[in-house]
């Protein structure tokens, strides 16, 4: 079975200060995995995705992701945050064959002007 | 820019109401889902659906029914709403296959009175 795990429900940053968002996910073959971002009263929006190759994916808006097979788990990254990024941050996994996502509880994240 | 379309955008109605969401997605993509989202932002998976195969989660009550006239659409139907159906209902749509990531509307919110 997989589940994704999302251990901080809110996350409090300065503007201008970096930020990680943690995500750690159970698999029993190498997952897809994405990142994504809801802002007040809209949908989810792609951050990012990965699945093969060079373990720290570009993103939207700055972001980036960083996969460790090691310690399953799949971060979020930004430099510099900005107040704009204030919104709830998805981690989720799906697997090849499969059409589901499995969505981790989210990460509510104000940036502080 | 928005590909998944969803109306209404709010909705409120009365305990035992029948009500009827839409989903429209012009992606062209094949296999499209609901998902439930509570007060604290969890995401519930209630159906996916292809031209081929629906997929309930079994814990989905009865009075809720999906709807589709072709793979561009795909509606929500609730036979008669209680009140922990309120939330926000969201619609997403994917090519399909695995790790295809889904690509969500603005969401239905519902409150049930």
């Amino acid at each position: 079975a997989q589940s994704v795990t999302q251990p901080d429900a809110r996350v409090t940053v300065s503007e201008g200060a970096s930020l990680q968002l943690r995500c750690k996910y159970s698999s029993s073959v190498t997952p897809y995995l994405f990142w994504y971002v809801q802002y007040p009263r809209q949908g989810l929006q792609l951050l990012l995705k990965y699945y093969s190759g060079d373990p720290v994916v570009q993103g939207v808006n700055g972001f980036e992701a960083e996969f460790s097979k090691s310690n399953s788990s799949f971060h979020l990254r930004k430099a510099s945050v900005h107040w704009s990024d204030s919104a709830v941050y998805f981690c989720a996994v799906s697997i090849t064959g499969y059409q589901n996502f499995y969505f981790g509880k989210g990460t509510s994240l104000t940036v502080i002007p | 820019e928005t590909a998944v379309f969803q109306t209404p955008n709010y909705h409120v109605t009365q305990v035992g109401n029948e009500v009827s969401f839409n989903c429209k997605q012009t992606l062209g993509h094949d296999t499209m889902y609901w998902y439930k989202q509570d007060s604290k932002k969890l995401l519930k998976i209630m159906f996916s659906y292809n031209n081929k195969q629906l997929i309930v989660n079994e814990t989905v009550p009865r009075r809720f029914s999906p709807q589709s006239s072709d793979k561009a659409h795909l509606n929500l139907r609730i036979k008669s709403v209680e009140p922990e159906d309120s939330a926000v209902y969201l619609c997403a749509s994917s090519s399909g296959t695995g790790g295809a990531e889904q690509y969500f509307g603005p969401g239905t919110r519902l409150t049930v009175l």
